[in-house]
């Protein structure tokens, strides 16, 4: 079964700064497709960037961006200029790209990071 | 226009009770999911409809029982609330290929007393 990790159950940036949230997945599956969400105090899961394991290339939503390395399974958020709007958890997931048929269509979560912005 | 809706945000009710939560969703896809998401925020996958039809059961205990009336919408019905039934509950949708996200709706958090 696969299963998400993230090391930093809580982070802090201070305003303007970069900040790495870490996440790590284990899977015997060659082709997966990974996300960040978002959760801010409003409780809403917001996507913030996606990422399909068959691209080299990595990842990039303005000021978001992910270090994917598929041999280490890792999958790392990079946030530049933070900003307080980016206080909140971040949620790494991990989706089976046999998804398409539909009994293996499921969601695995990290715990989640709690990443705070010092102005 | 929501594209995910769920009702009610907020339910305050007493154990020993029964409940029902609603979601539906306008974005057309095929597949709608219930999770729990825990005190201390960890989400965990409950249900799963592609269809009407159900996919996923997480060893859910069976108070829990999702239905379907069509792919537009999934509601959860709670028999018997317990205390450790209090946590937040969100529905998601989403449609093939999986590299497409999930929407989720706004959550409901429930709240046993």
């Amino acid at each position: 079964a696969q299963t998400v990790t993230q090391s930093q159950p809580e982070m802090s940036v201070q305003e303007a700064e970069t900040v790495t949230l870490s996440c790590t997945y284990d899977t015997s599956e060659s082709d997966y497709y990974l996300f960040w969400y978002k959760q801010p105090p409003s409780r809403q899961m917001i996507l913030v960037i996606r990422q399909e394991a068959y691209k080299q290339q990595n990842a990039t939503e303005n000021r978001f961006s992910v270090n994917f390395q598929k041999a280490a399974k890792s999958f790392s958020l990079k946030i530049s200029d933070s900003q307080l709007g980016d206080a909140a958890m971040y949620f790494c997931a991990y989706r089976s790209a046999l998804s398409w048929e539909t009994s293996y269509d499921k969601v695995i979560f990290g715990p989640g990071t709690s990443l705070s912005v010092i102005p | 226009d929501t594209a995910v809706s769920q009702t009610p945000k907020y339910l305050v009710t007493q154990m020993g009770n029964d409940k029902s939560i609603k979601c539906e969703q306008n974005l057309g896809h095929d597949t709608m999911y219930w999770y729990k998401q825990d005190s201390k925020k960890f989400l965990k996958i409950m249900f799963s409809y592609n269809n009407k039809e159900l996919i996923i059961n997480e060893t859910v205990p069976n108070r829990f029982s999702p239905k379907s009336p069509d792919k537009a919408h999934l509601n959860l019905h709670i028999n018997s609330l317990e205390l450790g039934d209090s946590a937040v509950y969100f529905c998601a949708s989403s449609q093939a290929p999986s590299n497409q996200p999930q929407h989720f709706g706004d959550g409901t958090r429930l709240s046993i007393l």
